[in-house]
């Protein structure tokens, strides 16, 4: 069975500065991965995905993921973040016959 | 518009009842998913569907019931068996089973408080 791991339970970082959430999973092939956010009180946005290919896969409002097969991790970037990227996030990787979240990060923007 | 609606946003229930909440969806998704959140736990797979008259338990089913009698619909009764019913609910869907199902649209969300 397949596992997700965010080891950062809550991040703050400043407006403008650059922000990188961390997500490792466990699974003996290669899984389908996803990031999600979460606006508190609503449900989940998908952020981007990974199946296959590059890497490097672009999602929207600005966000990156690297997909790294030698450290099992799918790490969620952003160069710059804004304060309306406040949220929760979720990684979540598909295999098998399910989706396994993640138990979140939190992200406080400063000014 | 397409999307996934749930009804109502907060619900307010006595311990002992039982207790519907709505998900509809007008995406033709033929998967639809039921999860609970709760703080610092993500989300946990109560029940799937993959099709209509089918639906198979997730992780955490006691207490649970669904229905998938139409494509756009899928129902969850909190039963006076589950412990701790207070939650936040989140209805998904998805275009197909198998590989594609793991890309998930996800409703609004209730908000249940039993008490």
């Amino acid at each position: 069975a397949q596992s997700v791991t965010q080891p950062d339970i809550h991040i703050t970082v400043s407006e403008g500065a650059s922000l990188e959430l961390r997500c490792n999973y466990s699974y003996g092939a290669t899984p389908y991965l996803f990031w999600y956010v979460q606006s508190p009180g609503q449900g989940l946005q998908l952020l981007l995905k990974y199946f296959s290919g590059d890497t490097l896969v672009q999602g929207i409002k600005g966000f990156e993921a690297e997909f790294k097969r030698s450290q099992s991790s799918f790490n969620l970037r952003k160069p710059s973040v804004h304060w309306s990227d406040a949220a929760e996030y979720f990684c979540a990787v598909g295999a098998g016959q399910k989706v396994t979240f993640g138990t979140g990060t939190k992200l406080q923007v400063i000014p | 518009d397409g999307g996934i609606t749930q009804s109502p946003k907060y619900l307010f229930r006595k311990e002992g009842q039982n207790v519907t909440l709505s998900c509809e969806q007008n995406l033709n998704h033929d998967a639809m998913y039921w999860y609970r959140q709760d703080p610092g736990q993500g989300l946990r797979l109560i029940y799937y569907s993959q099709i209509v008259n089918d639906f198979q338990k997730g992780d955490i089913a006691e207490g649970y019931s669904v229905s998938r009698e139409k494509k756009e619909s899928f129902p969850l009764t909190v039963t006076s068996a589950q412990k701790n019913p207070t939650a936040f609910y989140l209805c998904a869907s998805s275009p197909r089973p198998g590989a594609g199902s793991y890309e998930q649209y996800f409703g609004p969300g209730t908000r249940l408080t039993v008490t």
